[in-house]
């Protein structure tokens, strides 16, 4: 088992230009999500997903899109990057019971906006 | 704004000594977790404690929960440099379960 997968692990952009961040899980976990962290913060949830075909706002979505097309993915975009959104993405993923359970993290991608 | 709060922010003892990280939270809760965070890695989770529990151990971990308080508390006994990192808790709450807020951690410095 892989478990959560990041690719890229650091990219740089320029202001303005789009990217797409993939995550991949193999424990077949119904819900993902997409967090940021900033230096000496904790994590914000940017956006999450709690099923295929369906995605759901957090907590700082603005400036990101995300799609859920198949369940093992869970794509975060960038429409027209910015230097605010400088930061180290993590995905996680987990089961769903009645409550939320234990998140698995991917290692992070290190994104540079200049 | 942030469901968990982390005291202290920075926490640096000696190797062997126990350490203690405090957690506070605002809404009721299902459960709350403990994760860590090595330099530049993901989280990896601890330790999971339901509201309708008051203790729970892990090896050198011991987790308490206080819901009448709204508080939670992290004892790592017999520290090791190897626990150097950042610690968080992450709640869910009750309105809005689907997901975790996380606060902004504790760094834990252990000195050889």
């Amino acid at each position: 088992n892989a478990g959560v997968t990041q690719t890229p692990k650091f990219r740089v952009l320029k202001t303005g230009q789009s990217m797409t961040l993939l995550c991949a899980q193999d424990m077949n976990h119904e819900y993902m999500y997409w967090y940021r962290q900033d230096p000496g913060m904790g994590l914000r949830l940017i956006h999450y997903s709690v099923g295929e075909g369906t995605t759901a706002k957090g907590e700082v979505p603005d400036g990101y899109n995300v799609s859920r097309l198949k369940k093992q993915n869970f794509l975060l975009g960038l429409e027209s990057a910015a230097p605010s959104q400088t930061s180290v993405y993590f995905c996680a993923s987990s089961l769903w019971t009645s409550v939320q359970e234990t998140q698995y993290f991917g290692p992070g991608t290190r994104l540079l906006v200049l | 704004s942030q469901q968990g709060e982390e005291d202290p922010q920075a926490l640096s003892i000696q190797e062997g000594e126990n350490a203690t990280m405090n957690c506070s939270y605002k809404t009721s809760i299902n459960n709350l977790q403990w994760y860590r965070q090595n330099s530049g890695r993901g989280l990896v989770h601890l330790i999971l404690i339901r509201s309708n529990e008051r203790e729970k151990h892990s090896g050198r971990l011991r987790v308490t929960l206080d819901t009448s308080k709204k508080s939670s508390s992290l004892l790592i006994t017999a520290s090791r440099a190897a626990d150097t990192a950042s610690y968080f808790c992450a709640t869910d709450a009750i309105q809005g379960a689907q997901k975790l807020v996380f606060g902004q951690g504790t760094r834990l410095t252990i000195n050889p």
